[in-house]
């Protein structure tokens, strides 16, 4: 059974901050990992699809990697603002519809 | 471009009431369409999906049924709702055909039940 791990839950950093979000998860055979983005009360924004054969992806100060092989991927967000306060979550996707989410982490970016 | 609209944004409902949430997504046909459940202190759990008119699949047995009766209109339903009923559910889409595509998500519906 698949397992997605946030790790920390919750991450307080001043304004400007170069910040490395991790994502784990226990089966390696996936199709793709996703990032999003939530803000209290609201839906899920998706931020970057990584899919199975690539090593990464970039979305302006977004970069995203992954490392199926150690079960890893990692948000980089460079240059934090105040703006970029939210829930991040990782999601992956295996041999099936379903999207297997990390209970995610809660970014603070003070200014 | 395309969207998804869900309402009620939210909804507080006695126990034994019925349900009924609605998605449509504009901009796009046949769309693959999805109900997650966010629970407190929880991860997003799928429900049901849909691939076509008529077609849904269901995750997890419980309380609730989803219906699809049109191709861009996604219903999930109650006919007696519990207490382990409340949540935040969210309704998501992909593109046609591509199951391992882009996952995109409306803004939630927000159930109470008391």
């Amino acid at each position: 059974k698949q397992e997605v791990t946030q790790i920390p839950a919750a991450l307080s950093v001043p304004e400007g901050e170069n910040l490395v979000l991790n994502c784990s998860f226990t089966d390696s055979a996936i199709y793709n990992l996703q990032w999003f983005r939530q803000d209290p009360g609201k839906g899920l924004t998706s931020l970057l699809l990584i899919q199975s054969s690539q090593r990464e992806q970039t979305s302006g100060r977004l970069n995203a990697s992954l490392d199926k092989s150690s079960g890893r991927s990692t948000l980089y967000i460079a240059a934090s603002q105040p703006g970029d306060s939210a829930t991040y979550l990782c999601a992956v996707q295996g041999g099936s519809e379903k999207l297997v989410f990390g209970k995610g982490m809660k970014l603070t970016v003070n200014p | 471009s395309q969207t998804i609209h869900q309402w009620p944004a939210t909804l507080v409902q006695p126990v034994g009431s019925p349900l009924s949430l609605e998605c449509t997504v504009e901009g796009t046909s046949n769309p693959n369409l999805y109900w997650y459940r966010q629970a407190a202190g929880r991860g997003l759990q799928l429900l049901f999906y849909s691939v076509g008119i008529g077609q849904i699949s269901s995750e997890v047995p419980q309380n609730l049924s989803a219906s699809r009766p049109q191709d861009r209109q996604f219903i999930l339903s109650s006919k007696k709702l519990l207490l382990s009923d409340s949540g935040f559910y969210l309704c998501a889409w992909r593109w046609a055909g591509l199951n391992t595509g882009e996952l995109f998500f409306g803004e939630g519906s927000r159930l109470t039940v008391l």
